[in-house]
């Protein structure tokens, strides 16, 4: 069956370390996602591509990067890691024909001491 | 501003009963609405959405929703609520930007209680 999955699940990492996050679907969509969620915030747009090599800032993108050199990959990179990106990170993916119809990877939590 | 409200932070309901969790939106042009619900550690599901056609829309596990175009509403229904349909649930709205943009906004979200 296809997926979409997300790793690590948890991490901990320390303040100016750069880390990357993986994100990994099966169900060939051209769209996909980078979202964080925080009490009080709901969800956040950080990056989205619509398809290969394509990459775009969403609302919350400082800090954040993003490539996109086949289908199924998205990972996001946080720079240099500060304690404001202690939060969950939700990976999406999306189909042409139905763009807001959007799977969910299981998130990844993150926490930056 | 084009956003998404849900007012309720929380509803508790009795396992049994209807639930109701609500939403409103402001949006420029015809809306695009959805509802995802998030189980405990999980990542978002979708549940139904609204695009044009009949006022109220039908989805899984037994819910459906109501657009009501003059009340800018969304409400997120159930007949007869279960234990298992506690969890946390996110009205959205697509944008109208310009150029090709294809994005949603969400709703904070509204975490439903179901008590046996």
């Amino acid at each position: 069956d296809a997926e979409i999955t997300q790793s690590p699940r948890h991490k901990i990492t320390e303040t100016g370390r750069q880390v990357t996050l993986a994100c990994h679907q099966t169900w060939n969509h051209n769209n996909m996602f980078w979202y964080r969620q925080d009490l009080g915030h709901g969800l956040r747009l950080i990056h989205y591509s619509y398809g290969v090599q394509d990459t775009n800032k969403g609302e919350v993108s400082d800090g954040y990067s993003v490539s996109r050199s086949n289908t199924e990959d998205l990972p996001l990179t946080l720079e240099s890691a500060a304690s404001s990106q202690t939060s969950v990170y939700f990976c999406a993916s999306s189909p042409d024909n139905d763009i807001y119809e959007q799977y969910f990877g299981p998130g990844t939590r993150l926490t930056v001491t | 501003a084009q956003s998404v409200a849900q007012p309720e932070d929380q509803v508790n309901v009795a396992e049994g009963n209807p639930l109701t969790v609500k939403c409103t939106y402001s949006v420029s042009g015809n809306p695009y609405l959805f509802w995802y619900v998030q189980y405990p550690n999980r990542g978002l599901q979708f549940l139904l959405k609204y695009i044009t056609g009949d006022n109220l829309v039908k989805g899984s596990y037994g819910f459906e929703a109501e657009f009501n175009k003059s009340q800018t509403s969304f409400h997120l229904k159930k007949p007869s609520a279960l234990v298992s349909d506690s969890a946390l649930y996110f009205c959205a709205v697509r944008t109208f930007n310009a150029g090709n943009n294809r994005k949603l906004i969400w709703g904070l979200g509204t975490s439903l209680a179901v008590n046996p």
